[in-house]
């Protein structure tokens, strides 16, 4: 079946745009999170969802962070005001419930200028 | 979530056995060990996970020292596809649902 998908792959932004990233999880999964990761650096967590409520969101940098997700399907994670700190790749990973195997998307390049 | 160490990297020779190690000295009696492994330009992916027995699947076994306080991860026979920085990470059973990714080990296959 289809797996996790993500889009733009790549995105090159001018440093105080926004941007919005967007996450297709499993069908039927439950629980889906956002990790990013900075060139040859592990992942860091950011936020995770259970249905469409984010319990932790602890992981989110700063207030210009910010993720929603809709019919406990799609989410979409938003920088505002991008600076060039927050060049790296943002992963997507789904779970069919809670503490089951998450599987991830390709991720998003995110580039700022 | 307790921590884990790994070897930065390793490198192997293709068709031969791999044991990448993972001390994990602070284990709790309720945390999953869990390994995921990173392709090249690809997101992650699930390779194995136990709590106290040894397991084996198609891609990998994992074995776990008795005390738990390390484990090691075993590819039985290494190809160039194998190459990847594997991740091994504790996950509480209940009550976390993120996972804590270390540095992971970078493994070097060598044909």
């Amino acid at each position: 079946g289809a797996g996790v998908s993500q889009s733009p792959s790549n995105k090159v932004t001018e440093k105080g745009k926004d941007v919005e990233l967007r996450c297709d999880p499993i069908s039927g999964h439950t629980a889906l999170y956002w990790y990013r990761q900075r060139l040859g650096q592990g992942l860091e967590f950011l936020i995770y969802f259970q249905g469409n409520s984010a319990p932790d969101k602890s992981g989110l940098p700063s207030d210009r962070f910010s993720a929603e997700r809709t019919g406990e399907s799609v989410s979409t994670l938003t920088i505002q005001r991008t600076q060039q700190e927050d060049s790296a790749v943002y992963l997507c990973a789904s779970s069919l419930g809670f503490g089951d195997i998450q599987y991830f998307g390709p991720g998003t390049r995110l580039t700022v200028t | 979530d307790a921590k884990t160490t790994q070897p930065n990297s390793m490198e192997s020779n293709e068709e031969e056995p791999v044991h990448l190690p993972c001390n994990h000295s602070t284990i709790s009696g309720t945390d999953y060990i869990h390994w995921y492994r990173q392709l090249p330009s690809q997101g992650p992916e699930y390779v194995i996970h136990g709590l106290t027995s040894n397991v084996n699947n198609r891609m990998a076994s994992l074995a776990i020292a008795e005390d738990r306080k390390s484990s090691t991860l075993i590819l039985h026979r290494a190809t160039l596809r194998d190459a990847a920085v594997y991740y091994c990470i504790l996950r509480a059973n209940f009550g976390n649902e993120k996972l804590t990714f270390g540095t992971g080990t970078r493994l070097t296959i060598i044909p």
